[in-house]
């Protein structure tokens, strides 16, 4: 597809029960991007990868969030031992270069509630 | 600490009034900013994008204006349209990734 693709664009899980949310993003972008937002909020970074690699993983809350992009395109974010503090919607986007060369392109969403 | 302050109050003007946006932030020394729309259920989308060395900056009715004296972007929308409700985003580079603000949510009424 022309877009950044994201799967499932809903998950609903029990707490404590583990979650893995896939990216695809736009062919021949190396820069790709995972944001939290929660309801009435901005955008909060996770991670961004630049290629296979995490450039910088800083935003990821704890030891619990892992994301992983083996061979520099899907990415996956995976959760273990959801807690119900992790239902947001969890955006994924992806760009040319590094961010200072212009637009992120996002994805529309994985919305997870944890019961 | 480091903070992107958007009006956390919705935003409602009459069909064809220009509205005005405001972008705060503070700890923070941007090379550019960047302004994003985001419709219900929708990932955002971008918008415009400014240079700390551009006063101002155009695309068809939208304009933004960067002052990184008084750390403060404004977006304005002209000949506003009820299309034009939606939430809308600004967001800092900080090197390698996008730091965004709340979001000002704008509605359009005929």
């Amino acid at each position: 597809g022309a877009g950044v693709s994201q799967t499932p664009s809903n998950k609903v899980t029990e707490k404590g029960k583990y979650v893995e949310l896939r990216c695809d993003p736009i062919s021949g972008h190396t820069a790709l991007y995972w944001y939290r937002q929660s309801l009435g909020q901005g955008p909060e970074f996770l991670i961004y990868f630049q290629g296979t690699g995490a450039a910088d993983d800083s935003g990821l809350p704890n030891d619990r969030f892992f994301a992983v992009r083996p061979e520099g395109s899907v990415s996956t974010l995976k959760i273990q031992r959801t807690e119900r503090g992790d239902s947001a919607v969890y955006l994924c986007a992806s760009s040319l270069g590094t961010v200072n060369t212009g637009e992120l392109f996002f994805g529309e969403g994985s919305r997870l509630t944890v019961l | 600490s480091q903070k992107i302050e958007q009006n956390s109050e919705a935003l409602n003007i009459q069909e064809g009034k220009t509205a005005t946006l405001t972008c705060n932030y503070t700890n923070y020394s941007p090379a550019y900013l960047q302004w994003y729309r985001q419709d219900p259920g929708r990932g955002p989308v971008f918008l415009l994008l400014i240079r700390e060395n551009e006063k101002e900056k155009r695309k068809e009715r939208l304009k933004v204006t960067f002052d990184t004296t008084l750390k403060q972007s404004l977006f304005h929308i002209t000949a506003s349209q009820p299309a034009d409700s939606a939430t809308y985003l600004c967001a800092l580079d900080t090197t390698d990734k996008l730091i965004f603000g709340t979001g000002t949510r704008l509605q359009v009424f005929p």
